[in-house]
């Protein structure tokens, strides 16, 4: 079975692009998440949606960074403009019946913001 | 305080020696408690759940002391597969009525030397 699928895997810009991340759940499952870590701040979520519906963004950081989930097998992380301070390494996870399951992550992309 | 946190270590030890790790956390109504491990560069992956009761899993043992507010593990017969970033999980109420998350710790690194 497929896990969850994130694309880029590395991506490498400059201050001020817009960057978008991608992701595709597991099949079935009604959780995802969006989290992003670093060495300094660990892992740390940034946004869940159940069935589609942002439930909690109290993470994001700040209003460069927006996310939407158009459809159950596919989500976007869309940071503009992108800041230096924003590299790090971001992970889709996704899970079946509670937020507070197991959650599946994806391999992650890795951005760099020059 | 912090939610949920953990000595970083790092933890260098001899194949087949014990090793022990604690996690303290700060929300007394947490009711779900992981430990997930996170090989360098990959995803963190789900190494086993702890409950109340206190759990093994082959040569992993978790714990969990509800009146202190920590929770271990335990590994037996260290090998060099174990090498890698051990993260303390601990679930929390988010920002919105009803919400929960993961919270994760930074991480206990672990390095089993030859």
């Amino acid at each position: 079975d497929a896990g969850v699928i994130q694309s880029p895997r590395h991506e490498v810009t400059e201050m001020g692009q817009e960057v978008t991340l991608r992701c595709k759940p597991i099949s079935g499952h009604d959780y995802l998440f969006w989290y992003r870590q670093t060495m300094m701040r660990g892992l740390e979520l940034l946004i869940y949606f159940n069935n589609n519906v942002p439930i909690d963004d109290s993470g994001m950081p700040e209003d460069r960074f927006s996310a939407k989930m158009p459809n159950a097998s596919f989500s976007t992380l869309k940071i503009q403009p992108s800041e230096p301070r924003d590299s790090a390494v971001y992970f889709c996870a996704s899970s079946l019946s509670r937020p507070d399951h197991e959650q599946y992550f994806g391999p992650g992309t890795r951005l760099t913001v020059t | 305080r912090k939610e949920v946190e953990q000595d970083p270590g790092p933890f260098n030890v001899p194949e087949g020696a014990t090793v022990a790790f604690n996690c303290t956390y700060s929300n007394s109504a947490s009711q779900s408690f992981f430990w997930y491990r996170q090989d360098c560069r990959k995803e963190p992956k789900l190494l086993m759940s702890v409950y109340s009761s206190g759990n093994e899993d082959g040569r992993f043992t978790a714990q969990l002391n509800r009146a202190s507010q920590y929770i271990s593990l335990l590994i037996r017969d260290s090998k060099l597969s174990d090498s890698a970033t051990y993260l303390c999980v601990v679930n929390t109420a988010g920002s919105g009525a009803g919400s929960y998350q993961l919270t994760f710790g930074k991480g206990t690194k672990l390095s089993v030397i030859p």
